[in-house]
């Protein structure tokens, strides 16, 4: 059974630092692997998604990377700013029927 | 491209009565939609998957006769909440994918709905 794990559950960093999101899972047969953030109340913006096939993904400030056969995927965060003050979800589509395995979160402060 | 629309984002509604929540993928044929839905401070739990002209599949534990999924059209899933009580009161969010598995797509939120019974 797939299992996703991030670490950490909260972080709270000034403004500028760069910055390393953790998402680990357990079982490497995987389709892809999808960066989202959440707002307090709102739906999930997609970020990044990296197929089974990529290493990374870059997008401005943004870079994900995967490696399979070690079950982890980081999201690195470059320059952060108080808009990035969000919730972070990794998913892996694994893929059984479609569903999406989460991880918990990672709630991420940046302070002015 | 692959924007997802939900409607209505916030719902206030009264005991016994039904609320509608609509999801439309606006510039793209969505093959499969999702429901999912949100407790406070905690992730997401998927309640159905639909595929269009299809009965949608419900995950263990949800009640497919109080969550009614209908999947008509390839750019329109609905979710109708029957005999409300507040214990339904959540946040519920939508989401649907172009793809097959291993396709790349990736999967597109809607903006979600705030339902209050009270």
């Amino acid at each position: 059974k797939q299992e996703v794990t991030q670490i950490p559950a909260a972080l709270s960093v000034p403004e500028g630092e760069n910055l390393v999101l953790n998402c680990s899972f357990t079982d490497s047969a995987i389709y892809n692997l999808q960066w989202f953030r959440q707002d307090p109340g709102k739906g999930l913006t997609s970020l990044l998604l990296i197929q089974s096939s990529q290493r990374e993904q870059t997008s401005g400030r943004l870079n994900a990377s995967l490696d399979k056969s070690s079950g982890r995927s980081t999201l690195y965060i470059a320059a952060s700013q108080p808009g990035d003050s969000a919730t972070y979800l990794c998913a892996v589509d694994g893929s059984r029927n479609y569903q999406l395995i989460w991880g918990a979160g990672t709630k991420l402060i940046i302070k002015p | 491209g692959a924007v997802v629309s939900q409607h209505p984002s916030r719902v206030i509604c009264k005991s016994g009565t039904s609320v509608k929540i609509e999801c439309r993928s606006l510039d793209f044929q969505a093959t499969t939609m999702f429901w999912y839905r949100q407790f406070p401070k905690q992730s997401l739990m998927l309640m159905a998957t639909s595929n269009e002209g299809s009965k949608a599949t419900y995950e263990q534990g949800v009640e497919k006769d109080k969550f009614l999924i209908n999947h008509a059209s390839l750019t329109l899933s609905t979710l109708t909440v029957t005999s409300a009580h507040p214990e339904d009161s959540s946040f519920y969010i939508c989401s649907a994918t172009k793809g097959t598995p291993g396709t790349g797509y990736g999967y597109t939120f809607g903006s979600g709905t705030r339902l209050t019974v009270v």
